[in-house]
């Protein structure tokens, strides 16, 4: 079966201080992988997704990009980060255009 | 430009009637939906889909309903446990499209 991690669990950054969020998927290969952000109270928002290896679209203009050095690892990343930063970010995958399936999450509390 | 509405942020149940989530579209493109069901600190969970060339589809005691004409889905539960408070996002997905766009959630809550 499919499993989808995502590390570190809850992270407490200062402003200004870099990022890096990694995203693994087991048992599959091939998958969609996206990347989003819930900020408090709010929905989900479509950060970036990737469709294959080096290839990433980004959704919204910010300070974040992300990367897809494998198959199956997906990593946000900022160089800088932003007090707009702090919420829960969420790794999906899919086998395809359909349906996704979501890791755990990482709270991203900046300070 | 939200093309994924639920315009109900919370809604309160008692247990054991139904709930009834609902969800409008505005881009008529959209040929597949779906609900999630997330809780706190926890990523969001598959609930039941549905394409857009049926009106109904039931799992258990879940059921979503679709009306094209409408541009209009809903999610009931019934009957309502306590273990489905929580919030509930619907979503849609163009043809061949690589992303799903998301509703705000809507929070429902089950009273004993």
């Amino acid at each position: 079966s499919q499993t989808i991690h995502q590390w570190p669990a809850t992270l407490v950054q200062p402003v200004g201080s870099p990022l890096s969020l990694e995203c693994t998927v087991e048992g599959t290969s091939n998958p969609n992988l996206y990347w989003y952000r819930q900020a408090a109270g709010r929905g989900l928002q479509l950060l970036f997704y990737s469709v294959g290896i080096g290839q990433i679209s980004s959704e919204v203009p910010q300070n974040l990009s992300a990367s897809r050095p494998q198959d199956r690892q997906f990593i946000l990343s900022s160089k800088k980060l932003l007090l707009s930063d702090s919420g829960f970010y969420l790794c999906a995958w899919s086998p395809g255009p359909e349906t996704q399936y979501f890791g755990p999450g990482t709270r991203l509390l900046v300070l | 430009d939200q093309q994924v509405k639920q315009n109900s942020p919370s809604l309160s149940v008692q247990e054991g009637r139904i709930s009834i989530l609902n969800c409008d579209y505005t881009n008529s493109m959209f040929d597949y939906f779906l609900w999630y069901k997330k809780y706190p600190a926890e990523g969001p969970t598959f609930l039941i889909s549905i394409s857009s060339i049926k009106d109904k589809n039931e799992d258990g005691r879940f059921t979503v309903f679709l009306n094209k004409s409408a541009k209009h889905l809903s999610l009931h539960i019934v009957p309502s446990q306590p273990g489905d408070s929580a919030v509930y996002f619907c979503a849609a997905s163009f043809p061949g499209a690589q992303k799903l766009v998301f509703g705000q959630g809507t929070r429902l809550t089950i009273n004993p």
